[in-house]
């Protein structure tokens, strides 16, 4: 069971925004940056967010991250087919002392 | 342009060891740790630990010490993961990682997958 909790799945269709929680606590994402990453089918996970909201170059504006208290939100809008992939939050843990990432979760673009 | 190129994949036995490498280019090898992910097949990232590639010293998440080191030559920009006496559930696909900050991974190697079977 992850530190993070994400929901398994999201589905959206293409054109429409889709929103994808990252639930933790204090010792994580209440006092830390948290990073998003996308993971296409088959590929390496990518950097999509850093520092709660912030975006790579290269990363088109589509893409947002916001944190509140325990808990981030990574949204994308102007759905693509080409988003479908799997999402997963990911930041260090405090208490732990280790890096810990989200369950992930499945984007399907209908 | 940045690149860590991982070595390609590996079948093995059960008790077997194997030793991943990840070449870094492109940048300062010394100014990012390399920190390395595993993912077992159909499920999600799992984050094993990170060196310091200015002094080789490793630091293993729970559940990763033992049985797995991580490694680096400097004079080749590369770090590795060994892993010893593999069990079938060491089957994943292993990546690495350059770290701008703690779990903030802005280049990735292309993974390399190990499986382990008799």
């Amino acid at each position: 069971q992850s530190v993070l909790t994400q929901p398994p799945s999201v589905s959206a269709a293409p054109g429409q925004k889709v929103t994808i929680s990252c639930s933790g606590s204090s010792s994580n994402i209440g006092n830390n940056y948290i990073s998003w990453y996308q993971q296409l089918p088959g590929t390496a996970p990518k950097l999509l967010i850093y520092d709660n909201s912030k975006r790579p170059s290269g990363i088109p504006d589509r893409f947002s991250g916001s944190k509140s208290g325990t808990s981030a939100t990574l949204g994308i809008t102007g759905l693509q087919t080409g988003d479908e992939a799997d999402y997963y939050c990911g930041i260090w843990d405090s208490s732990l002392s280790a890096g810990v990432f989200g369950g992930g979760t499945k984007l399907t673009v209908l | 342009q940045v690149q860590l190129a991982q070595s390609g994949s590996e079948l093995k036995k059960p008790g077997a060891s194997v030793k991943v490498s990840c070449k870094a280019s492109g940048y300062n090898f010394g100014s990012h740790s390399i920190n390395w992910v595993r993912q077992a097949p159909g499920q999600g990232l799992e984050w094993m630990g990170w060196i310091n590639t200015n002094t080789g010293n490793p630091t293993y998440a729970q559940g990763f010490a033992g049985r797995f080191v991580f490694s680096l030559d400097t004079s080749v920009s590369t770090t590795y993961l060994q892993i010893s006496s593999l069990e079938t559930e060491d089957t994943a696909v292993y990546y690495c990682a350059r770290d701008r900050k703690s779990i903030e991974f802005d280049y990735w190697g292309q993974g390399t997958l190990v499986t382990v079977s008799s």
